[in-house]
């Protein structure tokens, strides 16, 4: 069984300051872990993917996130915020379950940014 | 962009009509699968497709039921609607190790 927990359920930041989301995971399988934006009233855009390559993954925008397996956690971040990144964020781990692949989602982080 | 589509993109019925989503992709991926997202729950898993004919439940299964006739097309029924199953539904298509989704389809039952 596998697992997504979004630590925070609303993040607040002001414009120009550090964005940090938390995400921890359980997987009995070497997990491959996701980041998707959703802005709203719109679809869902891949932010960046760590698929057990470099463990510091850069993505679009400006952010990057860090898979660290000893603490099973995949946290988000972005050095400067900027108001168009005010929108929903999703941490999903993707593992094998009965041999086929599922995508589990947490329960996504609201991400506001003030001016 | 991933080639998928989703149809009807907003549909408002009654409580025990049933309903039918339509998800068409252009990409000939194996693995279709279909979410509801609802607030407070991010999107949780109905039923998945691994290929034609191939299919399993997820974790919010009850009351949904999907087929797969052809590799580019993955229905998700509503046999008989309830105000619950109000919500906003995915499709998704596994590509190279990612998904990519549709644009939603927008379920209002009355």
């Amino acid at each position: 069984a596998q697992s997504v927990t979004q630590l925070d359920s609303h993040v607040s930041v002001s414009e120009g300051t550090p964005v940090l989301l938390r995400c921890n995971y359980s997987s009995s399988y070497s997990p491959s872990l996701f980041w998707y934006v959703q802005h709203p009233n719109k679809g869902l855009q891949l932010l960046l993917k760590y698929t057990s390559a470099a463990t510091l993954v850069k993505g679009i925008n400006g952010f990057e996130a860090e898979f660290k397996k000893s603490e099973t956690s995949f946290h988000l971040t972005k050095p400067s915020a900027h108001m168009s990144d005010a929108a929903e964020y999703f941490c999903v781990v993707r593992g094998l379950s009965g041999g086929s692949y599922i995508p589990t989602f947490g329960r996504g982080t609201s991400l506001i940014v003030h001016p | 962009d991933a080639g998928i589509t989703q149809s009807p993109r907003h549909k408002v019925t009654e409580t025990g009509t049933p309903v039918t989503l339509r998800c068409h992709q252009t990409e000939n991926h194996r693995y279709m699968y279909w979410y509801r997202q609802d607030p407070g729950h991010g999107l949780r898993l109905i039923h998945y497709s691994y290929g034609v004919k191939d299919t399993d439940k997820g974790e919010v299964s009850d009351g949904y039921s999907v087929s797969r006739s052809k590799t580019e097309d993955f229905l998700l029924t509503l046999e008989s609607a309830t105000s619950s199953q109000t919500s906003v539904y995915f499709c998704a298509i596994m590509g190279t190790g990612e998904l990519f989704f549709g644009e939603g389809s927008r379920l209002t039952v009355l």
